[in-house]
């Protein structure tokens, strides 16, 4: 099967710009978390879908948001960004709901904000 | 609330030479607990995980992890280091909620 894979690569904004990523999980994962990694605060839980609703949510202000697609692939989006939302945006997906499942993880979208 | 502890931010060691990274978690419910390998502009890769039954757990390259709710740790070994072992390892428990939480991470560096 094909990992999962993560759209784009890499990508340079501005502030105040928005953003969207896309990650399209393993065939047949049904659950997308996304991770923010950042070397100042390691690795952050953003969200969960499951079944095109999110289950779970972190501690991130509203800029932060997401959605899931029938076909399972989501995308986060982030808007007014800022200078600290410079990251690496980490995507995993799961058979089920992730809470004793295996997540498997995406290569990530390297984001800087300028 | 859960957390994860790793001890030692960078660790470095010969090759051929034993492997130890530490990690120690707090759970107030039985933990699922993770080790994951990032090498260099990559996702993360999973080594293991122990959800419930044998102790010690056996992973991929020759990596294993212990167990020990008495010490409330999963520290991660390898008998002996290779130098494409060299990368960040990350331990993570999952918390009632299913969120991953993670460790800050330990870079390993293998010498020749």
């Amino acid at each position: 099967k094909a990992g999962v894979t993560q759209t784009p690569r890499y990508l340079i904004k501005t502030r105040g710009q928005q953003v969207t990523l896309s990650c399209s999980p393993i065939s047949g994962h049904r659950s997308v978390s996304w991770y923010q990694q950042t070397p100042g605060q390691g690795l952050q839980f953003l969200f969960e879908y499951f079944s095109e609703t999110q289950r779970n949510k972190g501690n991130f202000p509203g800029r932060f948001s997401g959605r899931q697609f029938s076909n399972s692939r989501s995308e986060m989006n982030v808007s007014t960004l800022e200078l600290g939302d410079s990251a690496l945006y980490l995507c995993a997906s799961s058979p089920q709901l992730a809470i004793q499942e295996t997540q498997y993880f995406g290569p990530g979208t390297r984001l800087l904000v300028l | 609330a859960q957390s994860v502890t790793q001890l030692g931010s960078h660790v470095s060691v010969s090759e051929g030479a034993l492997v130890l990274l530490r990690c120690n978690y707090s759970s107030s419910v039985p933990p699922y607990l993770f080790w994951y390998v990032q090498y260099p502009n990559q996702g993360l890769q999973l080594l293991l995980k122990y959800t419930t039954g044998a102790t010690l757990v056996k992973g991929i390259n020759g990596f294993e992890a212990e167990f020990k709710k008495s010490e409330t740790s999963f520290h991660l070994t390898k008998p002996s280091a290779h130098m494409s072992d060299a990368a960040e390892y990350f331990c993570a428990v999952v918390n009632q909620g299913g969120k991953l939480i993670f460790g800050q991470g330990t870079e390993l560096s293998v010498k020749p």
